[in-house]
């Protein structure tokens, strides 16, 4: 079992509609975790970290739930820009990061 | 700014000929990262640098790989007798602090290689 997993989608969304992904982790060691956005053939680029306290930046709102071990992220207003791929992410204990797979959201006009 | 720079961006190679790779990470980036990408998953570790030690190469998939950050800047990712399988994106990350910390890593475009 991998010690991050999200479901790969993909998600085709309408523009304007809000979407949310989930992400479960295993690793019950000391975590960081964020969501880093990965457009087509580029880097993966960082989004958000998330906390327990919940956070939001603009239309993205991020959520980690410690006794479920889940994360989630919650788009509203989807825009066209929107589409990539979004990987959860977990630092537990140590310097690396552990990627999910990758959810791909696809935006549609 | 720069940001972290990878070269070649893309590498076709012979099964069994040797390769090189090469990230310049962010200048005074302390921390330095690779991480393999295959088509359709997310990144997966390599190996990690703080300045020119490396810290943590239990990623690495066999003796065939090697990695090294002589001067605590660039660092080389070598893979020798290349088979099939390390056909992947090969990226690169640094951040700013050492150590455990919630310093963001920033990606490098990555070398994209191809074996035939």
């Amino acid at each position: 079992r991998k010690e991050v997993e999200q479901d790969p989608g993909p998600f085709n969304v309408p523009e304007g509609a809000t979407v949310a992904f989930n992400c479960t982790y295993s690793n019950s060691a000391s975590q960081s975790f964020f969501w880093y956005r990965q457009d087509c053939r580029k880097e993966p680029k960082l989004l958000m970290s998330v906390y327990s306290s919940g956070n939001e930046d603009g239309r993205f709102t991020a959520q980690l739930n410690r006794a479920s071990q889940y994360i989630s992220l919650l788009i509203r207003d989807s825009k066209l820009s929107d589409s990539a791929t979004y990987l959860c992410v977990g630092r537990f204990g140590n310097e690396k990061l552990t990627f999910g797979t990758g959810t791909r959201l696809t935006i549609i006009p | 700014g720069a940001g972290v720079s990878q070269s070649p961006r893309y590498k076709v190679a012979k099964r069994g000929q040797d390769v090189a790779l090469r990230c310049d990470p962010i200048s005074g980036h302390v921390s330095l990262f690779w991480y393999q990408q295959a088509l359709g998953q997310g990144p997966e570790f390599l190996t990690y640098f703080q300045n020119e030690a490396q810290l943590d190469k239990s990623g690495l998939p066999s003796d065939r790989f090697f990695a090294e950050r002589p001067e605590g800047s660039v660092s080389t990712l070598k893979i020798q007798r290349t088979q099939q399988e390390d056909s992947a994106v090969y990226l690169c990350a640094s951040s700013l602090a050492g150590g455990y910390s919630n310093q963001p890593q920033h990606f490098g475009d990555g070398t994209r290689l191809s074996i035939l």
